[in-house]
């Protein structure tokens, strides 16, 4: 049974670029949810997707956008990206469904703006 | 607003010295309290889901306990290979977000 995947690993940008980040959830969840997590940290929540729909945003600007696919499968864009955007960004999935509220997550993305 | 603490930031035990680490919470309506291992640069790992005080679960060295103001994560004659950062969460209110303290940084040395 795959886990929760994330890609790329790593990437590199430049201030003002914008960048996609991508996610695929744990067979048989159907929601996605991502959060920063800079350096020392615990993760920030930035938002939930759940039938193709942001569902909840946490405290970021709306430079930071997301698309959620048919198959669950989830994006995150940043635009105009700043300095402080680098971070680790994580996805987790969870089911709508289960009698739980657990949140599995992938293995990040490590994102550096130069 | 629904805060999360934990503590100490930074443990080093030797191996077999047992310790606990603490997560203290201020929420509207626990619905779940969640406890996380992630090593460096990885994805944080799921451990524990306790959903009401005098609730306990434990794994291998690893022991998990509720009061209606604080989680303890007893660690229980650790080895080198428990170093890592552990992680408190709760869900809370009507919101299926997570809100994490900034962790506790295990260093066990043999």
């Amino acid at each position: 049974d795959a886990g929760v995947t994330q890609s790329p690993t790593h990437l590199i940008k430049t201030r003002g670029q914008q960048v996609t980040l991508r996610c695929s959830p744990k067979s048989g969840h159907d929601t996605v949810s991502w959060y920063q997590q800079a350096l020392g940290q615990g993760p920030q929540f930035i938002f939930q997707y759940y039938e193709e729909e942001e569902r909840q945003r946490g405290n970021f600007p709306d430079r930071f956008s997301g698309h959620q696919f048919p198959n669950y499968s989830s994006e995150l864009n940043v635009n105009a990206l700043l300095l402080g955007d680098s971070a680790l960004y994580l996805c987790a999935s969870s089911s709508r469904t289960a009698l739980s509220y657990e949140q599995y997550f992938g293995p990040g993305t490590r994102l550096t703006v130069t | 607003e629904d805060q999360v603490t934990q503590s100490p930031e930074a443990l080093r035990l030797q191996e077999g010295e047992s310790s606990s680490l603490n997560c203290s919470y201020t929420v509207s309506g626990l619905r779940g309290l969640f406890w996380y291992r992630q090593d460096p640069g990885k994805g944080p790992e799921f451990l524990f889901t306790l959903y009401s005080a005098g609730e306990e679960k434990e794994k291998e060295r690893l022991k998990a306990t509720l009061t209606k103001k604080e989680s303890f994560l007893h660690i229980t004659a650790p080895k080198p290979e428990d170093s890592a950062t552990y992680l408190c969460a709760v869900l809370a209110g009507g919101y299926n977000k997570l809100i994490f303290g900034a962790g506790t940084r295990l260093a066990v040395h043999p």
